[in-house]
């Protein structure tokens, strides 16, 4: 069935150091890509989505570019600060509206 | 504007009772959806419902689970007769139209089941 699956955290970063986490899927058709965050004591909020092969989504510093060919959304930002401390869900749309999410990646950002 | 709102944030009962969760969307999505955040199980799709019509409702775990959605907006969760498996955040999601693979799911803040 279609799945996703996001490498295992927790991941501690210093500020201003790259942030990588991987995301792979498997999905029937073509399916949209969705990278949401959950900060402390917050709901989850969409960081940034794709919608089809190739295309990069982006915000807040994040990008994630869709690749069909490896079936990856990798999320990555340059330079990450305290304020990005979180947990990260990969996340993706099959065939229709099902949300189905990634395990989560916990994300600590030290100053 | 305001976002989803959920009610109670948090919510503890005895085993056995039932709950009822609240999800207030975003004004004028008509596509609604109920997810459940668990240890064990990650984040799973619960149901959706477009406008008053609960056309998938696939993913409830038991004939316990039930919802509904009235005027095309509010929404309620029931839990029957509830389980200790049954603790979970409880999250409602909406979005602007008929509900497909492209559009954003702007989620609620959650209710935090925990059943003794």
């Amino acid at each position: 069935g279609d799945s996703v699956t996001q490498m295992e955290g927790p991941v501690t970063l210093s500020e201003e150091a790259f942030l990588t986490i991987n995301c792979t899927y498997t999905a029937t058709g073509y399916p949209s890509l969705f990278w949401y965050v959950q900060y402390p004591g917050e709901g989850l909020q969409l960081l940034l989505k794709a919608t089809k092969a190739d295309d990069k989504g982006s915000n807040k510093g994040f990008e994630a570019t869709y690749r069909k060919e490896t079936t990856s959304f990798h999320l990555e930002k340059g330079s990450v600060q305290v304020s990005d401390s979180a947990v990260y869900f990969c996340a993706l749309t099959p065939n229709d509206y099902k949300l189905s999410f990634g395990a989560g990646t916990t994300v600590t950002v030290r100053a | 504007g305001a976002g989803v709102s959920q009610s109670p944030s948090n919510k503890v009962t005895e085993k056995g009772k039932d709950v009822e969760l609240r999800c207030d969307p975003i004004s004028g999505h008509t596509a609604l959806y109920w997810y459940r955040q668990s240890l064990g199980q990650g984040l799973e799709f619960l149901i959706y419902f477009q406008g008053n019509s609960a056309p998938d409702k696939s993913g409830l775990p038991s004939d316990r689970f039930s919802a509904e959605r009235t005027g095309g907006s509010v929404s309620t969760l029931t839990i029957q007769r509830t389980q200790q498996e049954d603790s979970a955040v409880y999250l409602c999601a909406s979005s602007s139209h008929r509900g497909s693979r492209q559009e954003t799911q702007y989620f609620g803040p959650g209710t935090r089941l925990l059943v003794l």
